[in-house]
């Protein structure tokens, strides 16, 4: 099974700011996944990260707003960028295995925005 | 109306009560996750199921696929089970993801 180490684990940060947030698996992985837990709310995937190419959006996420990296297939970084409090939220990374039959997520990222 | 539904949304219970918890689903799926979603905000997946049921300790998970339903019990609850359990469904390339039930076991 991969193991995810996503970091941070929390933060807080003033508007008008990004924060950039690291994900590593102790395996290589074709996609990883960013996802967005708003407070009471279930989660929405951002985006899929695939190595050597840009990421693909979901509907509602653009590219300057979440900037994604992907330099190789162990790792990859969002950045939450021109912070507004709405951006207050859990942020998680994943990847999957098995033809998407197994998941694996990170350990989350809670970001306030103050 | 959401395509996974969970309820109930929290739940109460004392130490060694019997617990079950549903997700509803309203697409076609290939299978259906069991999430546990720790106060830090990590997740630990429980189970994945496409059909029948599956036990790991004191955690049994079921789904019923034609009607698009599935549950998960804990047995013998205990404190260290109190988490937010999300119901994630397989739909085409995608994960779907209930809103989570809150669960809170008391000693």
């Amino acid at each position: 099974s991969a193991v995810i180490s996503q970091k941070p684990s929390r933060d807080i940060c003033q508007r008008g700011t990004s924060l950039t947030i690291q994900c590593q698996v102790d395996s290589q992985v074709t996609m990883m996944f960013w996802y967005r837990q708003q407070p009471g709310q279930s989660l929405t995937l951002i985006a899929t990260a695939n190595q050597g190419s840009e990421a693909t959006y979901e509907s509602g996420f653009v590219i300057d707003k979440f900037p994604i990296s992907r330099p190789n297939l162990t790792f990859s970084t969002l950045t939450v960028s021109n912070m507004s409090p709405e951006d207050s939220s859990i942020y998680l990374c994943s990847v999957e295995e098995g033809g998407g039959t197994e998941a694996f997520f990170g350990q989350g990222t809670r970001l306030t925005v103050v | 109306k959401n395509e996974v539904e969970q309820s109930p949304q929290n739940l109460t219970a004392q130490e060694g009560e019997f617990i079950t918890i549903n997700c509803s689903y309203s697409v076609g799926i290939s299978a259906l996750h069991w999430l546990q979603q720790h106060p830090g905000g990590g997740i630990v997946s429980l189970f994945m199921l496409s059909s029948g049921k599956k036990k790991h300790g004191r955690l049994i998970a079921t789904i019923n696929i034609q009607e698009k339903h599935s549950s998960l019990h804990i047995t013998a609850s205990h404190p260290r089970d109190s988490a937010v359990y999300i119901c994630a469904v397989r739909a085409g390339d995608k994960l779907i993801f209930g809103t989570g039930t809150r669960l809170q076991v008391f000693p």
